[in-house]
């Protein structure tokens, strides 16, 4: 199976700050990388996929990147509503794998 | 506009079968790329993809769960399932079903609310 490191577990950012989420793969999946948001109670919401497009509706002040096996998410200027708990998934092979999550709160 | 819906036992007993049913409008599981997956997320913990099936009635399965999963669908009543045998406690989760655009990739682009499922004695 293919193991997904997502990293910092949580952080703790000041509005209008910029943030960076790191997910590791543990073996080369190409662009197959999603990022996904979930805030309390909700389903989770997809943000970015193919590494770097973003999803529909989704604010341009995310965006996504690759660099070999490690797959970075940036929120370039924090909102209030960008607070939650947010996911890196691998679909390059099953079994699908998430990384185990990082929760970003408000500083 | 694309939108699915969970539906499940809320409770059961362990050793018995869950049975979850996804009923989606708004895309057909008959289209070419299209599929639906199921994903569940124990209370206050991370998410587990479980399994896909595809417009061409291909399934894949997480092999952790040895052998316990069957997905399903009913094309034309726009509805997936996915039964679990021989529950226990560590399959108490949220249960979500997720549509899946398999022509931009394989990725879960809309998903149901989800649907909390409870193993008890």
């Amino acid at each position: 199976d293919i193991q997904m490191t997502q990293s910092p577990a949580s952080l703790s950012a000041s509005l209008e700050e910029i943030v960076t989420i790191t997910c590791q793969a543990s073996q080369d999946i190409g662009n197959w990388l999603a990022w996904y948001q979930q805030k309390p109670g909700k389903s989770p919401q997809l943000l970015i996929y193919g590494a770097t497009s973003l999803a529909d509706g989704v604010p341009s002040r995310f965006s996504g990147s690759r660099s070999g096996t490690q797959y970075s998410l940036k929120i370039s200027r924090l909102q209030v509503e960008d607070i939650g708990i947010y996911y890196c998934l691998q679909a390059y092979s099953a079994p699908y794998t998430f990384g185990a999550g990082t929760k970003l709160e408000l500083k | 506009q694309v939108t699915l819906k969970e539906s499940g036992p809320g409770i059961l007993q362990p050793s018995q079968t869950l049975s979850l049913t996804c009923t989606f409008s708004g895309f057909s599981l008959s289209t070419y790329g299209m599929g639906v997956g199921w994903i569940r997320q124990p209370s206050g913990k991370g998410l587990e993809w479980l399994a896909n099936i595809w417009w061409d009635d291909d399934k894949y399965y997480n092999p952790s769960l040895k052998n316990r999963l069957t997905i399903s669908k009913d094309t034309s009543n726009n509805q997936a399932f996915l039964k679990i045998t021989n529950v226990d406690t560590a399959d108490t989760a949220t249960y979500y079903c997720a549509r899946i655009e398999g022509i931009v990739g394989n990725y879960f682009d809309y998903w149901g609310q989800g649907v909390m499922v409870t193993v008890s004695s």
